[in-house]
């Protein structure tokens, strides 16, 4: 089972610079969210989808931008990249139907810095 | 706004003693509660929840967790913790009947030594 895969694993980014973190899930779920962690802060909900075509921000979304066209992909761009977006992002789903909601599945995760 | 508290960044615990990760939380209405563990350089993994009922609920790999509403509690236990449970534990949150997201705490790195 491959689950959910997230790429690239690392990146390095100069001030400014652009990109874009893909993930894709196989488990036909609903809803997708990508999650930043930062040292002593836990995780930090940045953009969720809870299905193709729909997305929605999440607590800090600001330098972000998000897209779900299919089911299974719902990459999350950094628009000019920035020192405070250094972190390790991760992707996660899970069903939407209420009693699966909050069981996520995420992925291994990918260390950004920011120079 | 729900919140989650996990008062210990660190606990340690002797091979074969019992452990207690502590988390307490703050949401609106009924809460839905979650543990995940993670290992080091890997993704965040569902351990067991609470959603309604019993207020001792049982998970994965001999953890359990007991719910106490009037404290707004969700401790994570394990009778004979192993060195393997080493490990970042988080508590999440979100309130039940609600389309908001889980809220995640600020974590515990839990230390079994041999």
């Amino acid at each position: 089972n491959a689950g959910v895969t997230q790429t690239p694993k690392f990146q390095v980014l100069k001030t400014g610079q652009s990109m874009t973190l893909q993930c894709a899930q196989d488990m036909n779920h609903e809803y997708m969210s990508w999650y930043r962690q930062d040292p002593g802060m836990g995780l930090r909900l940045i953009h969720y989808s809870v299905g193709a075509g729909i997305t929605d921000q999440g607590e800090v979304p600001n330098g972000y931008n998000v897209s779900r066209s299919t089911t299974e992909d719902f990459p999350l761009r950094l628009l000019s990249a920035a020192p405070s977006q250094t972190s390790v992002y991760f992707c996660a789903s899970s069903y939407s139907t209420s009693g699966r909601a909050g069981e996520l599945f995420f992925g291994e995760g990918s260390r950004l810095t920011v120079l | 706004a729900q919140s989650v508290a996990q008062p210990e960044d660190q606990v340690n615990v002797a091979e074969g003693n019992p452990l207690t990760v502590k988390c307490t939380y703050s949401v609106s209405g009924n809460p839905y509660l979650f543990w995940y563990v993670q290992y080091p350089n890997r993704g965040l993994q569902f351990l067991l929840k609470y959603i309604t009922g019993d207020n001792l609920v049982k998970g994965s790999y001999g953890f359990e967790a007991e719910f106490n509403k009037s404290q707004t509690s969700f401790h994570l236990k394990k009778p004979s913790a192993l060195v393997s449970d080493s490990a970042l534990y988080f508590c999440a949150v979100r309130p039940s009947g609600s389309a908001r997201q889980l809220t995640f705490g600020s974590g515990t790195q839990l230390t079994v030594l041999p």
